[in-house]
């Protein structure tokens, strides 16, 4: 089945650092890969997506790159902020799911003024 | 264009009572999916429905959980019997069709206590 495996937090890091969180994938054919952001207390939200192989999602100066040959969609930010932090979650959907989520465990972002 | 409403946004219930979770879809959404966070961990599909159908509940406990989604008013996940395990998160999203490339809006989600 479909499976979505993130690098374990929490993370913390001063504000104007890089930002990895690393994201890999186990489905068959080409799903569609998410970033959702979950803010304190909130739902989530849509951070960025990329729906076929090589695709950059971007959004707010973060960015992912589809890379189907090593099944990872990884969130970079050069220089993060302290607004930042929050929880961040890797996700796919396959048409074949019926359009679900699949998520991954989250990944929990502290920015450090 | 009002997002996903859901309500209420905290819910205390005892062991054995029951709980109802109400969602509302973005105006013009006809596609609703119930997703439930256990605490620190991620979340985890558990129905899918359109207006009077449910079209995918593979992610529902067999016993004491249902939805429904009618063709007027709100989508409904009632829990009944609820047990502490229940306590959790419970989201609601909502698309205006089911293709995979049409994001998911999320609502604030209902935070379950089980006392």
């Amino acid at each position: 089945g479909n499976s979505v495996t993130q690098m374990e937090g929490p993370v913390t890091l001063s504000e104007e650092a890089f930002l990895t969180i690393n994201c890999t994938y186990t489905a068959t054919g080409y799903p569609s890969l998410f970033w959702y952001v979950q803010y304190p207390g909130e739902g989530l939200q849509l951070l960025l997506k990329a729906t076929k192989a090589d695709d950059k999602g971007s959004n707010k100066g973060f960015e992912a790159t589809y890379r189907k040959e090593t099944t990872s969609f990884h969130l970079e930010k050069g220089s993060v902020q302290v607004s930042d932090s929050a929880v961040y979650f890797c996700a796919l959907t396959r048409e074949t799911s019926g359009s679900r989520l699949t998520f991954g465990e989250g990944t929990q972002l502290t920015v450090n003024p | 264009n009002a997002g996903v409403m859901q309500n209420p946004r905290h819910l205390v219930r005892r062991r054995g009572q029951e709980a109802r979770l109400r969602c509302s879809p973005m105006k013009g959404h006809s596609h609703v999916y119930w997703y439930r966070q256990l605490p620190e961990e991620g979340l985890k599909f558990m129905v899918y429905l359109q207006k009077e159908n449910i079209i995918d509940e593979s992610g529902m406990p067999k016993e004491r959980f249902s939805a429904e989604f009618p063709k007027e008013g709100p989508s409904i996940l009632r829990i009944q019997q609820v047990v502490r395990g229940d306590s959790a998160a419970y989201f609601c999203a909502s698309s205006p069709t089911g293709t995979e490339n049409y994001e998911q809006y999320f609502g604030p989600g209902t935070r379950l206590t089980v006392t």
